[in-house]
C-alpha cells in the first residue's frame, strides 16, 4: 500500500520562530490533508491539498503531487500550536481509504 | 465548517462487557464514515470503513466479531467494542466524508478514550 513519511518526527521551536514540516508519499494521491491534533485529541482539519498553494494566516502549505511532496510551513509559531502535526493521503482506488503518516509532533516554547 | 461529533468522550468499564460508541455527521449527510484507532502518541489506524446501509469493510488484522460497526443512517454510525479487555484500551476516532463541499474534506470527531480495567 501507500506510504507516508513525515519529518522531522520531532520538533521544538522558540515562541516566533518558523518551521516547515514535510510529507513524502510513494504513489499518486487523489486527496492530501494536514491536520493538527491538539493534546485533548481533537483532529482539526488545516488543508485539504492534493495540489498547489494554500495560505490560511500564519500557516500555509503546498503540495507538488508530480513529486509526491508536500509542506507545511508555520509561521511566527505560539505556544497554541503545539500539538501533533499529521499528513494523511487517500487514493481513490481500494476503497476511498485515508492513510496517515507518523506525524510531527511539535512543542513550542514561550 | 462541519461537525462530527463523538459519544461518550470518555468510559471505564470493566473486562468482559460492551461498549457502544456513537459518531454523527451533525450538519450534513455522511455517505462514508471511518473508524480509527490510535495508541498513545501513535499514529491513527484505520479500522473499517461503512457506507450507509451496508456492510463495513475492516482492515486487514480488525476482527469484526469484536469491533461491530453499524450505519444504519446518513448521520449516524455506531461501533460496539464486545466483551471489552485490557489490551482494547484506546483512543477511538470516527471520521465522515460526505458530498456537502466540493472539496470532498474527511471531518473527524473529537474522540473517545475507552479504558478497560
Amino acid at each position: 500500500g501507500i506510504q507516508v513519511e513525515q519529518s522531522p518526527p520531532d520538533l521544538i521551536l522558540q515562541e516566533g520562530a518558523n518551521s516547515t514540516l514535510r510529507c513524502n508519499f510513494s504513489d499518486s494521491v487523489n486527496n492530501l490533508q494536514w491536520f493538527h491534533q491538539n493534546p485533548w485529541g481533537q483532529l482539526i482539519n488545516l488543508f485539504y491539498i492534493p495540489s498547489g498553494t494554500k495560505q490560511n494566516g500564519r500557516l500555509s502549505a503546498t503540495t507538488v503531487a508530480t513529486e509526491r511532496y508536500s509542506l507545511l510551513y508555520i509561521s511566527s509559531s505560539q505556544t497554541t500550536d503545539s500539538g501533533v502535526y499529521f499528513c494523511a493521503v487517500r487514493r481513490d482506488t481500494g476503497g476511498f481509504k485515508t492513510i496517515f503518516g507518523a506525524g510531527t509532533r511539535l512543542f513550542v516554547k514561550a | 465548517g462541519a461537525v462530527v461529533s463523538q459519544h461518550p468522550s470518555r468510559v471505564i468499564c470493566k473486562s468482559g462487557t460492551s461498549v457502544k460508541i456513537e459518531c454523527r455527521s451533525l450538519d450534513f449527510q455522511a455517505t462514508t464514515m471511518f473508524w480509527y484507532r490510535q495508541f498513545p502518541k501513535k499514529s491513527l489506524m484505520l479500522m473499517a470503513t461503512s457506507n450507509e446501509g451496508s456492510k463495513a469493510t475492516y482492515e486487514q488484522g480488525v476482527e469484526k466479531d469484536k469491533f461491530l460497526i453499524n450505519h444504519a443512517s446518513l448521520t449516524l454510525s455506531t461501533l460496539t467494542v464486545t466483551s471489552a479487555h485490557p489490551e482494547d484500551s484506546s483512543f477511538y476516532i470516527c471520521s465522515a466524508r460526505g458530498r456537502r463541499e466540493y472539496t470532498d474534506t474527511q471531518y473527524f470527531g473529537p474522540g473517545t478514550r475507552l479504558t478497560v480495567l
